[in-house]
């Protein structure tokens, strides 16, 4: 059973350009989190999606930054006109149907911004 | 929102000697309480979870307790190895469709020979 997968493992950007992170939950799982995190600090919430719905974008900012996790396919995380203070690793995490709390994590995607 | 606050920063113990990482959180409406383990530019895996309804849960050489009154939670890992060097996150959620983790800021463990 293949765990949570994400690519591209490492990215670089130029300020200015787009940023496209893909996620593909567990087999079997249909919620699917967004975390950001800092070189040498903890998780950060963004967004947490369910299939062609997004149930909660509390933690994601309100510009160049969008989710979306579509009928087929993986989950997206897009970020446009990428700046320097986006570089950072990027977790997401999928967790069974409702009722169930645990979230497995996928490698990252770590996205360096020159 | 909810906060969680974790503590120490930085642990080092001997082999063998036990750890403590302790977390406190802010929300009363939290009910599920995960540590994670992440090595360097690794992903963060789960090691132990539990739920308000339970005080204590162990699982080998790891032990987690919980005070909900005090809103207070902690790691214990007992008999250390150097392989349990890494970094270790606490976290806090609702539970349910407000199942987003809030994490504390880690505390990294070093087990020395």
């Amino acid at each position: 059973n293949a765990g949570v997968m994400q690519n591209p493992r490492h990215l670089v950007r130029r300020r200015g350009q787009e940023a496209r992170l893909r996620c593909s939950p567990m087999k079997g799982h249909s919620h699917v989190y967004w975390y950001r995190q800092l070189p040498e600090e903890g998780l950060k919430f963004m967004v947490y999606l369910q299939k062609e719905n997004i149930i909660d974008e509390s933690g994601m900012p309100k510009e160049r930054f969008s989710a979306e996790f579509p009928k087929e396919g993986p989950s997206i995380l897009r970020i446009q006109q990428v700046v320097r203070g986006d570089s950072a690793a990027y977790f997401c995490a999928s967790s069974p149907p409702a009722g169930v709390e645990t979230q497995y994590f996928g490698p990252g995607t770590r996205l360096l911004v020159l | 929102g909810e906060n969680v606050e974790q503590h120490p920063s930085t642990l080092s113990v001997q082999e063998g000697d036990s750890a403590v990482i302790k977390c406190t959180y802010s929300d009363s409406a939290s009910n599920y309480f995960p540590w994670y383990k992440q090595e360097l530019g690794k992903r963060p895996q789960l090691i132990i979870d539990i739920r308000s309804n339970v005080g204590e849960k162990k699982d080998q050489r790891i032990a987690v307790t919980l005070n909900k009154t005090a809103k207070h939670f902690s790691l214990h890992i007992t008999e250390t190895q150097p392989e349990d060097s890494a970094v270790y996150f606490c976290a806090a959620s609702r539970g349910g469709t407000a199942s987003k983790l809030t994490f504390g800021t880690g505390t990294r463990l070093q087990v020395t020979l």
